[in-house]
């Protein structure tokens, strides 16, 4: 069955440190690859999106995400996270077409002073 | 361009009331979905419409009835609500071509039943 797995639930960072959100994926292809952010109380924004082509894609809010076919993963990085990062993350995935998007269940960012 | 919009965006009712959660689109998309989310579940697909004039079952589908009354706009109906279908509920749209194929989401409606 098709999955997307997000390993941490709560991640904690400092102001200024460098972030990293784990995806794996398990598709029998290269699915789409999507990275959500979702602040309190709002509904989901689009932070970036891998469909082919060069396997480091960049994205809003100076975040970039790393497409690894070998690993099955799309990582989520910042270099220098902001307060204004906390929110939930949620990595998804389809097939193209009209086949459904599956999410993980979210990755809760908190960022410390 | 409004993207998704959703109405109401609070509602409180009372166990066996029904109510029609509205979702409209004005991105020319032909897929729309009904999502709802709640606490360490993440999101979990109740309805979908691949095109207009159709309708599916996600994964959580009992208790909830959709129509795809137009291209544009795909409601969600709760029959007789329960404490169980206490969430917030996303309605979200996408055109599956190529790399426009990105689904956008509408702000939310959040639902308590008591």
């Amino acid at each position: 069955a098709q999955s997307v797995t997000q390993p941490d639930i709560h991640i904690t960072v400092s102001e200024g440190a460098s972030l990293e959100l784990r995806c794996n994926y398990s598709y029998g292809a290269t699915p789409y690859l999507f990275w959500y952010v979702q602040s309190p109380g709002q509904g989901l924004q689009l932070l970036l999106k891998y469909f082919s082509g060069d396997t480091l894609v960049q994205g809003i809010k100076g975040f970039e995400a790393e497409f690894k076919r070998s690993q099955s993963s799309f990582n989520l990085r910042k270099p220098s996270v902001h307060w204004s990062d906390a929110a939930e993350y949620f990595c998804a995935a389809h097939s193209g077409g009209y086949q459904k998007v599956t999410f993980g269940i979210g990755t809760k960012l908190q960022v410390i002073p | 361009n409004a993207g998704v919009t959703q109405t109401p965006k609070f509602q409180v009712l009372k166990t066996g009331q029904s109510m029609t959660l509205q979702c409209a689109q004005d991105m020319n998309h032909n897929s729309m979905y009904w999502y709802r989310q709640d606490p360490g579940m993440g999101l979990r697909l109740i309805y979908y419409s691949a095109s207009e004039g159709t309708t599916d079952k996600g994964e959580v589908p009992n208790g909830y009835n959709v129509s795809r009354l137009n291209k544009r706009e795909f409601s969600l109906r709760l029959e007789s609500a329960a404490p169980s279908q206490t969430s917030v509920y996303f309605c979200a749209s996408r055109h599956p071509k190529g790399e426009g194929d990105t689904q956008y989401f509408g702000p939310g409606t959040r639902l308590t039943v008591l």
